[in-house]
């Protein structure tokens, strides 16, 4: 069926330090993908998404580009702020039917000044 | 403007009673789904409304677990008889549309049900 796999966390940075979330994914068809981020004490945003294969998803310094082939989703950032501490999460719509997301187990950024 | 709404925010329940959580989505926003966060699952999907029509309950864990939506808005989230294992924050997200893959889903706060 499908899924997501993303890295374990959490992951602890330096402000200013280069960022990457790993993301795959197993899917029939041709799914939609997505990043979401939930910051402390608040519900999911939309962070970025790529809808089709070589698109690149980009916000507030984010991006992430959709590789068929090697079917990843990664996050990046170039410089990490302390505002960017939260879960990061990659999902991908089932592209079966019904835009359901399927979720990854979600990633704790921590950014230290 | 508004976002999508739930309440409560926060539910305490005994084990084996029933609970009701409540979902508004955007106003004109069609599509709405329930997923549920938990330490051990992760983000899981539970259920899909089209307008008052469930055309996807796939995630529903058991028959314990049943949702509604009237009048193409407002949807309850009912679980019978609940266990310990139900205690997760309970996701409400709507969009414009479920069949399209490009509409965002914009997701409320959640409500937190503990089950003592």
């Amino acid at each position: 069926g499908n899924s997501v796999t993303q890295m374990e966390g959490p992951v602890t940075l330096s402000e200013e330090a280069f960022l990457t979330i790993n993301c795959t994914y197993t899917a029939t068809g041709y799914p939609s993908l997505f990043w979401y981020v939930q910051y402390p004490g608040e519900g999911l945003q939309l962070l970025l998404k790529a809808t089709k294969a070589d698109d690149k998803g980009s916000n507030k310094g984010f991006e992430a580009t959709y590789r068929k082939e090697t079917t990843s989703f990664h996050l990046e950032k170039g410089s990490v702020q302390v505002s960017d501490s939260a879960v990061y999460f990659c999902a991908l719509s089932d592209p079966t039917s019904t835009d359901k997301l399927i979720f990854g187990t979600g990633t704790r950024l921590q950014v230290f000044p | 403007g508004a976002g999508v709404s739930q309440s409560p925010s926060n539910k305490v329940t005994e084990k084996g009673k029933d609970v009701e959580l409540r979902c508004d989505p955007i106003s004109g926003h069609t599509a709405l789904y329930w997923y549920r966060q938990s330490l051990g699952q992760g983000l899981e999907f539970l259920i899909y409304f089209q307008g008052n029509s469930a055309p996807d309950k796939s995630g529903l864990p058991s028959d314990r677990f049943s949702a509604e939506r009237t009048g193409g808005s407002v949807s309850t989230l009912t679980i019978q008889r609940t266990q310990q294992e139900d205690s997760a924050v309970y996701l409400c997200a709507s969009s414009l549309a479920g069949t399209s893959n490009l509409h965002e889903q914009y997701f409320g706060p959640g409500t937190r049900l503990t089950v003592t």
